[in-house]
């Protein structure tokens, strides 16, 4: 395994701009899951799909927030009009459904401050 | 509704003593339950899980837990600390019987080990 990279590892902006994180989830894994941690909390979800169709979204995702996975491998979680409260860990992570191991592989997150 | 609670944001411990991170769930279903380690500006690491069968679970690095139904509980231990443990640790919950589905995190715990 190669692991779950995100990119960029950290994201600078100022208010109302727009940003765009990619994760590429480990090869073969069709489950890939979104998560937002804020300083001092756990990660909390944000949305997953299985290949290219997104099975839930979070409350949390609110308009602004937009994610896809157009050909089941990587991803992009798209923020419109950031805010200072967008500022976070993004994390994402893949699973596996077709083995037993039940486990999702967390990548190293990208951090995002909004100025 | 899945949720976790991990008593003690902070725990102190002098190298070579026991750690006992504790870790509280509440689930509709029959839980998966996992504990992950995060360190400084990292991803996050599983450590271990409980799916079904045996109700001690071993993980890496000598961490140990114990899924105690009656109790609701999920401790996590290790009978001796080293330095290289100190970080911040995770218990999690699945939204359903599968670890394939989004994970309900607690708020986590500071483990900071003391020469």
């Amino acid at each position: 395994d190669t692991g779950v990279s995100q990119d960029p590892r950290h994201k600078i902006t100022k208010r109302g701009q727009n940003v765009t994180f990619r994760c590429d989830p480990i090869s073969e894994h069709n489950r890939l899951y979104w998560y937002r941690q804020t300083l001092g909390q756990g990660p909390e979800f944000l949305t997953y799909f299985q290949n290219e169709a997104q099975l839930e979204k979070s409350r949390l995702l609110s308009d602004r927030f937009s994610a896809e996975r157009p050909k089941g491998s990587f991803s992009t979680l798209e923020i419109q009009r950031t805010e200072q409260g967008d500022s976070a860990m993004y994390l994402c992570a893949s699973s596996f459904t077709r083995d037993r191991r039940n486990e999702q592989f967390f990548g190293p997150g990208t951090r995002l401050t909004v100025l | 509704a899945q949720s976790v609670t991990q008593l003690g944001s902070h725990v102190s411990v002098s190298e070579g003593a026991l750690v006992l991170l504790r870790c509280n769930y509440s689930s509709s279903v029959p839980p998966y339950l996992f504990w992950y380690v995060q360190y400084p500006n990292q991803g996050l690491q599983l450590l271990l899980k409980y799916t079904t069968g045996a109700t001690l679970v071993k993980g890496i690095n000598g961490f140990e837990a114990e899924f105690k139904k009656s109790e609701t509980s999920f401790h996590l231990t290790k009978p001796s600390a080293h330095m290289s443990d100190a970080a911040e640790y995770f218990c999690a919950v699945s939204a359903s019987n599968s670890g394939n589905t989004p994970l309900v995190f607690g708020k986590g715990t500071r483990l900071s080990v003391i020469a």
